[in-house]
C-alpha cells in the first residue's frame, strides 16, 4: 500500500531554515510527482509546489519562489522541502502529497504532516 | 483571498443533502481544468474525495458526488452522517498562475 511518512515536528528561530523529508513506499517513487502543501494554524490549504521525482524539475507557487527548495533522493524514495529565512507566519503544518504520473493532479496520497513552529 | 471561492460553512441535519460550491474563473475551472475535492477530518491530513470533477476513489461512499459547469464546481453529500463533519476543499490548476490552487475551505457541521 502507498505510504508517505514525513519527518517529525521542528521548532526554529526566525531567519533559520528547516528541511522536511517525505519517505515514500508502496509504489515506484520516480513515476510520480511529489507536491507540498502548507496549512497555517486554523487556516486553509495552500499549494507550494511540486517536484518531478524522476528528473528533479520543480514548479513553485510564486509566493514561495526564492525561499523554498524541493529536492529528492530517488535511491531512497525520499522527497525534501526546505524553507529558508523562516518568519513567524511560516508556522504551519507542511504536507507532502503524491501527484499524478503525467498530470498535475489529483493528490491521491498524503503524508501525516510535519508541524514547523517558528518561535524566538 | 483564494483563487477558488467556497462558502466558509454549511450545515445540515443527519440524513439531509448538502452542497458545497467552488467558484473559479476562465483561467482554471472555466478553462476546462479538472476539479478535485478533499475532506479533512479534525486533526488529520486531507484525503482525496472526488477527482476529475466527478470520480470517486475506491472506498469513498457514493453519498459523495461532484459536478462541474462553466466556471464552477459542486460537491454534494447525501444522507448526511455525523462522521461527515469536516473541512472540505476544492482544488484545480490555474493557467495564469501556472500553479495549483485550492479553495478557502468549507466547514461542514452536522446538526
Amino acid at each position: 500500500q502507498v505510504q508517505l511518512v514525513q519527518s517529525g515536528a521542528e521548532v526554529k528561530k526566525p531567519g533559520a531554515s528547516v528541511k522536511v523529508s517525505c519517505k515514500a513506499s508502496g509504489y515506484t517513487f520516480s513515476d510520480y510527482y511529489m507536491h507540498w502543501v502548507r496549512q497555517a494554524p486554523g487556516r486553509g490549504l495552500e499549494w507550494m509546489g511540486r517536484i518531478n521525482s524522476y528528473t528533479g524539475a520543480t514548479n513553485y507557487a510564486q509566493k514561495f519562489q526564492g525561499r523554498v527548495t524541493m529536492t529528492r533522493e530517488t535511491p531512497i524514495s525520499t522527497a525534501y522541502m526546505e524553507v529558508s529565512r523562516l518568519r513567524f507566519d511560516d508556522t504551519a503544518v507542511f504536507y507532502c502529497a503524491r501527484g499524478g504520473s503525467s498530470s498535475w493532479f489529483p493528490l491521491d496520497y498524503w503524508g501525516q504532516g510535519t508541524l514547523v513552529t517558528v518561535s524566538s | 483571498q483564494s483563487v477558488l471561492t467556497q462558502p466558509p460553512s454549511v450545515s445540515g441535519a443527519p440524513g439531509q443533502r448538502v452542497t458545497i460550491s467552488c467558484t473559479g474563473s476562465s483561467s482554471n475551472i472555466g478553462a476546462g481544468y479538472d476539479v478535485d475535492w478533499y475532506q479533512q477530518l479534525p486533526g488529520t491530513a486531507p484525503k482525496l474525495l472526488i477527482y476529475g470533477n466527478d470520480n470517486r476513489p475506491s472506498g469513498v461512499p457514493d453519498r459523495f458526488s461532484g459536478s462541474e459547469s462553466g466556471t464552477s464546481a459542486s460537491l454534494a453529500i447525501t444522507g448526511l452522517q455525523a462522521e461527515d463533519e469536516a473541512d472540505y476543499y476544492c482544488q484545480s490548476y490555474d493557467s495564469s498562475l501556472s500553479a495549483g490552487v485550492f479553495g478557502g475551505g468549507t466547514k461542514l457541521t452536522v446538526l
